[in-house]
């Protein structure tokens, strides 16, 4: 079965740094891209960025550009989103989702998301 | 920057078609594809390509394209349908995708 595992939920006060992770299971790690979604509460999908755990190749969508970091480890199938500085306004669920090249890239299979919480 | 437009609410009856619009602000624009959200629960994909639909999705979804609008089609809409819609695609660089800003579908 095809999985996206995500790390549990955070509490964290403004300024602390954070990694959350998505881990792989059940399909090629390697050769789909990993696309991070961020959901404020009551809002929509926002899209943070992508990264091909392949070869690392990662672009992030122009809002987000500066304001997060996205990696991965391929040895472990595992994809990060990282914050060197929480505001209270990352405060939002984000979810990561593999993009499936058979179809136009759109994500088939999504995480159950990761609640960030950042509050004094 | 790309941006998509999607109407904020679509309400129909059971049994009715609703039809989501997704509109982008520029010239050619990559594959459309949509996705569903209950409340408190994951998106799902349910229409790729603009116009295919994935496994196990009902085929009263649909989706077409025309010049810069797509739209997904709900045919035979049930109760089970209330959702938020999404589209999303790629910005013709490659280099970002872009949600919709989302439609809630009401049915009445």
């Amino acid at each position: 079965e095809v999985q996206l595992v995500q790390s549990g939920a955070e509490v964290k006060k403004p300024g602390e740094s954070l990694r959350i992770s998505c881990k792989g299971s059940g399909y090629t790690f390697t050769t789909h891209w990993i696309a991070w979604v961020r959901q404020m509460p009551g809002k929509g999908l926002e899209s943070i960025g992508i990264i091909y755990p392949g070869d690392s190749d990662t672009r992030y969508s122009p809002s987000f550009q500066g304001q997060v970091t996205i990696s991965a480890d391929k040895s472990i199938n595992t994809a990060y989103l990282q914050w060197s500085s929480l505001k209270a306004s990352d405060s939002a669920m984000y979810y990561c989702a593999r993009q499936e090249p058979a179809h136009g890239r759109a994500s088939d299979v999504w995480g159950l998301g990761t609640l960030v919480t950042v509050s004094s | 920057s790309y941006e998509l437009t999607q109407p904020p609410s679509v309400s129909v009856s059971p049994g009715q078609t609703a039809r989501i619009t997704c509109s982008a602000d520029a010239l050619p624009q990559q594959y459309a594809c949509w996705y569903q959200q209950k409340p408190g629960r994951t998106p799902v994909l349910v229409i790729y390509k603009d116009s295919e639909r994935p496994s196990g999705i009902p085929e009263r979804f649909s989706g077409s394209s025309s010049g810069t609008t797509v739209t997904l089609t709900i045919s035979g809409v049930q109760a089970e349908d209330e959702a938020d819609y999404y589209c999303q695609s790629e910005h013709s660089s490659g280099t970002y995708w872009v949600f919709g800003g989302g439609t809630k579908l009401t049915v009445l």
